[in-house]
C-alpha cells in the first residue's frame, strides 16, 4: 500500500534552515513525490516536484531557499534562511497507478 | 497564467447532492489530467478523484466511490465532480488541481477551494 509519512510539527528559529522529512512505504522507495505549502487560511501551493535521484523542478515563483533532496525511501524539503512567511503546513504527495496520496503534514512554526 | 476557479458550493443536506465546477484557462487543458482534493475542517488534505486528460479514465477514493463522479467538458475548458448521496463528513473545502500530462501525477497547480457544509 502506498503511504506517506511526516512528522506533524517542526520547528526552527528565524534566519536558520530546517529539513523536513517525507518517508514512502516500502516497496515504492523509487517514486517520485511533490511537495506542497499551505500558509494559514490559505489554499495549497505546489513547491516542487522531487525525483528519487534528488533532482527536483520547482514550481513558479518559488524561492532558492527552498530546495529538495532524496536519501532511499526518504524525501526532503529544505528551507534555509528561514522566514515568519514561511510558517506553514507542508505536505508531501505522490502518485501511484489508479491513486494519488498525501502525507498527514507537517506544521512548521518559526521561533 | 494558468487559473482554475471553483464554483458550486454551498449548504446541502445530508443525502443531498451537489455539483461542483472548476473552470480552467491558462493551458492546454484538455492535455492535462485533473484532480479534486479536499479538507475537512482542521484536517489534513485527502485525494478524492482524478480524471484523465482525455477523460476517458477516471479514478476514486473508496471513500466517494460510487458516490461522486468527475467529468470536464473540453469545449468549456470545465471540470465538474457531481456529489450524491452526502453525508456530514463529506463536509469540506474541494478543491481543483491540474495534475500531469495525461495522466495524474503531481498537482502543480491549485484553485482557491470551494466549501461545502454537509447539515441538517
Amino acid at each position: 500500500q502506498l503511504v506517506l509519512t511526516q512528522s506533524p510539527s517542526a520547528s526552527a528559529s528565524l534566519g536558520a534552515s530546517v529539513r523536513l522529512t517525507c518517508t514512502l512505504s516500502s516497496g515504492h522507495r523509487s517514486f517520485g513525490i511533490a511537495w506542497h505549502q499551505q500558509l494559514p487560511e490559505k489554499g495549497p501551493r505546489y513547491l516542487m516536484k522531487l525525483n528519487s535521484d534528488g533532482s527536483h523542478t520547482k514550481g513558479d515563483g518559488v524561492p532558492d531557499r527552498f530546495s529538495g533532496s532524496s536519501s532511499g525511501s526518504e524525501r526532503y524539503l529544505t528551507i534555509s534562511s528561514l522566514q515568519f512567511e514561511d510558517e506553514a503546513v507542508y505536505y508531501c504527495q505522490t502518485w501511484g497507478t489508479d491513486i494519488q496520496v498525501f502525507g498527514g503534514g507537517t506544521k512548521l512554526t518559526v521561533l | 497564467e494558468v487559473q482554475l476557479v471553483e464554483s458550486g458550493g454551498g449548504l446541502v443536506q445530508p443525502g443531498g447532492s451537489l455539483r461542483l465546477s472548476c473552470a480552467a484557462s491558462g493551458f492546454t487543458f484538455s492535455y492535462y489530467a485533473m484532480t479534486w482534493v479536499r479538507q475537512a475542517p482542521g484536517k489534513g488534505l485527502e485525494w478524492v478523484s482524478a480524471i484523465s486528460g482525455r477523460g476517458d479514465t477516471t479514478y476514486y477514493a473508496d471513500s466517494v466511490k460510487g458516490r461522486f463522479t468527475i467529468s470536464r467538458d473540453e469545449s468549456k475548458n470545465t471540470l465538474f465532480m457531481q456529489m450524491n448521496s452526502l453525508r456530514v463528513d463529506d463536509t469540506a473545502v474541494y478543491y481543483c488541481a491540474r495534475s500531469g500530462a495525461i495522466v495524474p501525477t503531481i498537482l502543480d497547480y491549485w484553485g482557491q477551494g470551494i466549501l461545502v457544509p454537509v447539515s441538517s
